[in-house]
């Protein structure tokens, strides 16, 4: 049981370029949420998910889309990555008590 | 989904007991109380949640007065492991579509 994984851990961007952050799960949750840190704030919510073909737009949704095929997988997508979403990505699954949080993705666009 | 205020930081020593509390005023009937703790470079992890009175576990307790416009998480004997950002969220337990985060508390534990 590996909880809530994901990939990559590390990412460089060039302005303009797009991709994918990976989320995937293993505990069955409906509930899963993307959020992206910058350095020293709280945590923003981008985009959340309540079950398999269900999203919609959280805090800071602008510059970002996601889908939700199934219920393990929850990516979220980047258009002409820019400067400010440099970030640190959470992605985070959710029982009705608890939310569990994978690693993250450092992203950096430059 | 109510709003939540929390201090920005806090300093505190080893094996002292350290309480944060947590502002808000507007919290609706069936909303529950929910404190995260987050370490650098790592996602927020689940402390602890309430409804009202007191709920303790192996990890902290949580104090929710009767009127539930605060509350305050207790964390007993710290130590430099307990550095860390403390996160308050209110909101339904069986409805938190939007679960949002705030600025959190960030906690200095020193030796």
């Amino acid at each position: 049981n590996a909880g809530v994984t994901q990939t990559p851990k590390f990412r460089i961007l060039k302005i303009g370029q797009s991709m994918t952050l990976q989320c995937a799960q293993d505990m069955n949750h409906n509930y899963m949420y993307w959020y992206r840190q910058d350095p020293g704030m709280g945590l923003k919510l981008i985009y959340y998910s309540v079950g398999a073909g269900i999203t919609d737009k959280g805090e800071v949704p602008n510059g970002y889309n996601v889908s939700r095929s199934t219920t393990e997988d929850f990516p979220l997508r980047l258009e002409l990555a820019a400067p400010s979403q440099t970030s640190v990505y959470f992605c985070a699954g959710r029982t009705n008590t608890e939310a569990f949080f994978g690693q993250g993705t450092r992203l950096t666009v430059v | 989904l109510a709003k939540t205020t929390q201090p920005i930081s806090m300093d505190s020593y080893e094996g002292q007991e350290v309480n944060i509390t947590c502002s808000h005023n507007n919290i609706a009937t069936n909303d529950y109380i929910t404190w995260y703790q987050q370490f650098p470079s790592q996602g927020p992890r689940f402390i602890i949640q309430g409804y009202k009175t007191k709920v303790t576990n192996e990890v902290a307790s949580l104090f929710i007065p009767a009127d539930r416009k605060s509350s305050t998480l207790s964390l007993p004997r710290v130590s430099l492991s307990d550095t860390a950002v403390y996160y308050c969220l209110v909101g339904e337990t069986y409805n938190f579509n939007k679960f949002y985060f705030g600025s959190g508390t960030k906690l200095n534990v020193k030796p």
